[in-house]
């Protein structure tokens, strides 16, 4: 069956970079599907961060847009999250998570990762 | 970006009650409507896809519908393992946003 799990530090300082994996089993990355992060601060709602393609075409939120870099490896079935200049507002729990494009049906997250907490403190 | 608004952001009901839950988007996103369940300390489950489409495994005490840009979520009978936070998401156009949740408590 198809999972996801979440990996990295949990603790990152103010003003660095807060790097993520997502390592994929049970289905190849390089299948059609866009490969998601999405992240939910503490008692919040939920925030998309962007997404890659199994042809590593991206699409990230412009909020976040000139912190982001999402990037696929497919040797390893995973792909990664890097954020940078992180501030005490990006502490959330991270998820990644496989979307699925069908054309009538539209765009939908099915499988997720069960997150990670980054903690943004110095 | 489209915004999604959901109401209410918490509901109080027992077990056996039948709830709704609305969701209103900003403009028009046709049926691109989303439907997720999050259980504390969870990952968010997805419930319906496309306004209405009931996700494979999810009972069919739930169920979607839209009018315009008014979506509804419905749990015909709850059930304990119900009690949880719902989301609604846009899949319209990016940036893909949700609701801001409506927390389902037992009463």
């Amino acid at each position: 069956q198809v999972q996801l799990q979440e990996s990295g530090p949990g603790l990152v300082k103010p003003s660095g970079t807060l790097s993520l994996t997502c390592a994929v089993s049970g289905v190849s990355i390089s299948s059609s599907y866009w490969w998601s992060w999405l992240r939910q601060p503490p008692g919040k709602g939920l925030e998309w961060i962007g997404e890659i393609s199994h042809s590593g075409s991206t699409n990230y939120n412009p909020s976040l847009r000139s912190q982001i870099t999402i990037s696929v490896d497919k040797s390893n079935n995973q792909f990664s999250l890097k954020l940078s200049s992180v501030t005490a507002a990006d502490t959330a729990v991270y998820y990644c998570a496989r979307a699925v494009f069908t054309t009538g049906w539209g765009y939908y997250f099915d499988y997720w990762g069960q997150g990670t907490l980054v903690t943004v403190s110095s | 970006d489209i915004q999604m608004t959901q109401s209410p952001s918490s509901l109080s009901a027992s077990v056996g009650d039948r709830v709704t839950i609305t969701c209103r988007a900003s403009q028009s996103i046709s049926s691109y409507l989303n439907w997720y369940q999050q259980i504390p300390g969870k990952a968010p489950k997805l419930l319906i896809l496309a306004a209405s489409s009931l996700q494979s495994g999810v009972p069919s005490r739930f169920s979607g519908s839209e009018s315009g840009t008014d979506f509804t979520l419905t749990i015909s009978s709850l059930q304990p393992e119900d009690f949880a936070t719902y989301y609604c998401q846009q899949s319209y156009s990016a940036p893909y946003t949700f609701g801001q949740g409506t927390k389902l408590e037992i009463k």
